[in-house]
């Protein structure tokens, strides 16, 4: 099983600044991750696929990169709206099909 | 316009069962992957299940045995019957559809959920 450690836990930062979330794993998944946000009361929303990819109407500022074991989400300038929890998920080797145990975002 | 909607969920004893339907619309189950999730109550996501398209189905072994995941393409429906509950069990339960990306470098295949329910709360508890 690919075990995702994400961190940090918590990130707090006030809008307008940068975020940078890490997620890494146990062995590699390529480039084959995702990543997710999800608020309080509703399900997760598919920010990014296979690394870099933007997810359809997900905004610009959003960003990933990374391939192997080390993967970064990037939040080029935080809104009101995207403080959240995030969770990085790997579809490389499976099943299992595992997540990262999230970082929560929160405002400074 | 894509939808699921999760129902089924509930109270119910240690050793008990449940089965949880998942309504979907915009799209045919049979299409494509499915799976279920569920979040312990202030925890992560955690995989549960997947009906492949093809037919095959994939449990995580904390519920493997017990889990049983099936659909009827006439209801377009996805469903989770879930017996010998356990407390731990204890969740929201989301569906979730996958989508597929192809690398145009390596061939594969790889599929991410693009599609959620709003999920369904089940709570095992004496």
């Amino acid at each position: 099983e690919i075990v995702l450690t994400q961190s940090p836990a918590t990130l707090s930062l006030s809008p307008g600044e940068r975020a940078t979330l890490s997620c890494r794993a146990s062995q590699t998944v390529r480039r084959y991750l995702a990543w997710y946000q999800q608020k309080p009361g509703q399900a997760p929303r598919l920010l990014i696929y296979d690394a870099s990819k933007r997810a359809a109407g997900i905004p610009a500022r959003f960003s990933g990169s990374g391939s192997g074991t080390d993967f970064t989400l990037t939040i080029s300038s935080l809104e009101p709206e995207d403080f959240a929890v995030y969770y990085c998920q790997q579809r490389d080797n499976w099943p299992p099909i595992t997540f990262g145990q999230g970082t929560r975002l929160e405002i400074k | 316009e894509v939808q699921l909607v999760e129902s089924g969920g509930g109270l119910v004893q240690p050793g008990g069962s449940l089965r949880l339907s998942c309504a979907a619309s915009g799209f045919t189950v049979t299409s494509t992957y499915m799976s279920w999730v569920r979040q312990a109550p202030g925890k992560g996501l955690e995989w549960v299940s997947l009906f492949y398209s093809g037919g095959n189905t994939f449990y995580a072994d904390s519920v493997r045995g017990r889990f049983t995941i099936s659909r009827d393409s006439s209801k377009n429906t996805l469903y989770l019957q879930m017996n010998s509950l356990r407390p731990e069990d204890t969740a929201v339960y989301y569906c979730a559809r996958d989508f597929e990306s192809r690398d145009p470098l390596t061939g594969y295949y790889a599929h991410y959920f693009d599609y959620w329910g709003q999920g369904t709360l089940v709570t095992v508890s004496s």
